[in-house]
């Protein structure tokens, strides 16, 4: 199975810094990677895929980019609303489906 | 607006079968994809079945195959995860997350683009 490795786990952060979360895979997945935001106590929720597509409604200072097996998640200008743990998730057709482990985005 | 309603959830003895549901609106069910995530307490993400929009395949996490099976009824609009022979680390939030097309293909799988809000199953004596 593809083991996804996410980092930092944890990250404090100010209002309006600019924040990347990366994400690397143990093998090639092309561009099927996907990033969600959860919150605590709610549902995780899909704010890129394809690695740097954004999906309908999610703001545009979240960007998603790729290198290879890595793959990165900025945050132009932290948001209040932005304080949230995020996943990153494989979705090729060659291994079942895998998150990373979650970076805990933290007030600083 | 995509809605999706789980149940089931609860308190089980290590051991015991329990059956989540999935109600889903919104959307027209028999098109997609659908699968069951799970969160243990204070932990991250475990992918944990998926089953094809035309429920012809379906797959499973290594931890719960041969313990767990997922169906659905599409004339219900309704998903379902059997958990049989529960063990304490079966003890998550189980999100229900619908598929973003009908199952695997081009390369890719469906990712999830909406998860209802989750039941928490306790294994526990």
């Amino acid at each position: 199975d593809i083991q996804m490795t996410q980092s930092p786990s944890t990250l404090s952060a100010s209002i309006g810094d600019r924040v990347t979360i990366t994400c690397r895979a143990s093998q090639s997945i092309s561009s099927w990677l996907a990033w969600y935001q959860q919150k605590p106590g709610k549902a995780p929720k899909l704010l890129i895929y394809k690695a740097s597509s954004l999906e309908s409604g999610v703001p545009s200072r979240f960007r998603g980019s790729e290198s290879g097996t890595e793959f990165t998640l900025t945050i132009s200008s932290l948001q209040p609303d932005d304080f949230a743990t995020y996943y990153c998730q494989q979705y090729i057709s060659s291994s079942p489906w895998t998150f990373g482990q979650g970076t805990k985005v933290e007030i600083k | 607006e995509v809605q999706l309603l789980e149940s089931g959830g609860g308190l089980i003895q290590p051991g015991g079968s329990l059956r989540l549901s999935c109600v889903a609106s919104g959307f027209s069910f028999t098109n997609y994809a659908m699968s069951w995530v799970r969160q243990a307490p204070g932990k991250g993400l475990e992918w944990v079945a998926v089953i094809s929009n035309s429920e012809t395949s379906t797959y499973y996490v290594d931890s719960v195959r041969g313990r767990f099976t997922i169906s659905r009824d599409n004339s219900k609009n309704t998903l379902y995860l059997q958990m049989n022979s529960l063990r304490a680390d079966d003890t998550a939030v189980y999100f229900c997350a619908k598929g973003s097309k009908g199952f695997c293909s081009g390369g890719s799988c469906p990712l999830f683009d909406s998860w209802g809000q989750g039941t928490l199953v306790t294994v526990s004596s």
